[in-house]
């Protein structure tokens, strides 16, 4: 079945750096990726999303980059502040069932 | 402003009541899903749900039930709480699959259950 997993379970950055955060994904029949982050306390927030016709997407600070042939991909951001710290997932979605298919999470702390 | 609310963000049962965890969306989605969150799992989906009195098992249905009996409303119920269902309980609902280009799902704020 599909699995996906995040390279590390946590990242540690300085303020005003920017951070990657990489994931892997088994399904090469996965065509739709979206990016989470969990606040302390709070339900998962879409931060932006990408379909497997594209290889990178961007945001207001963050682009996705996706790689289908070596299935991974990675969320930028771009001078990292306070605020990004989080868990954050990257769960491939089944298009058959729209099921998202969550890993355990990198946790993003940002030293001040 | 999209919302999808839970009854409660805090809640305390002995083991073997039977609990009700609500979830509803102002979306007029018509899938619903429920999870459940643990350090070091992730989130693991309980069970789904495409339409109204629809529903599917998700990955860990055993020891949940679930209802919906409308379109907003989607009930997740534990019949006999255990310990091992002391757990963070997350709801989130999406619109049909390719209708507005995106399978993004809207969570809830999530209930914190904590079984005694």
């Amino acid at each position: 079945g599909e699995s996906v997993g995040l390279h590390l379970p946590t990242l540690s950055v300085q303020e005003g750096d920017n951070s990657i955060i990489n994931c892997a994904y088994s399904n090469s029949a996965s065509d739709y990726f979206i990016w989470y982050k969990q606040e302390s306390g709070k339900g998962p927030q879409f931060i932006i999303d990408i379909r497997s016709n594209m290889d990178k997407r961007q945001g207001q600070r963050v682009t996705v980059l996706l790689n289908k042939t070596v299935k991974h991909l990675s969320l930028q951001i771009a001078a990292t502040q306070p605020g990004d710290s989080a868990v954050y997932f990257c769960p491939p979605c089944s298009s058959n069932t729209g099921k998202l298919i969550f890993g355990q999470g990198t946790t993003l702390q940002v030293k001040p | 402003d999209v919302k999808v609310t839970q009854s409660s963000r805090y809640l305390v049962k002995r083991t073997g009541e039977k609990v009700f965890l609500e979830c509803v969306q102002d979306m007029d989605h018509e899938n619903m899903f429920w999870y459940r969150q643990d350090p070091g799992l992730g989130l693991r989906l309980i069970y789904f749900s495409y339409d109204v009195k629809m529903k599917e098992k998700g990955d860990i249905p055993e020891g949940y039930s679930v209802s919906r009996e409308k379109k907003e409303r989607f009930s997740l119920i534990l019949e006999s709480a255990s310990t091992n269902q002391t757990s963070m309980y997350l709801c989130a609902s999406s619109s049909i699959l390719g209708r507005v280009g995106s399978y993004e799902q809207y969570f809830g704020p999530g209930t914190r259950l904590t079984v005694t």
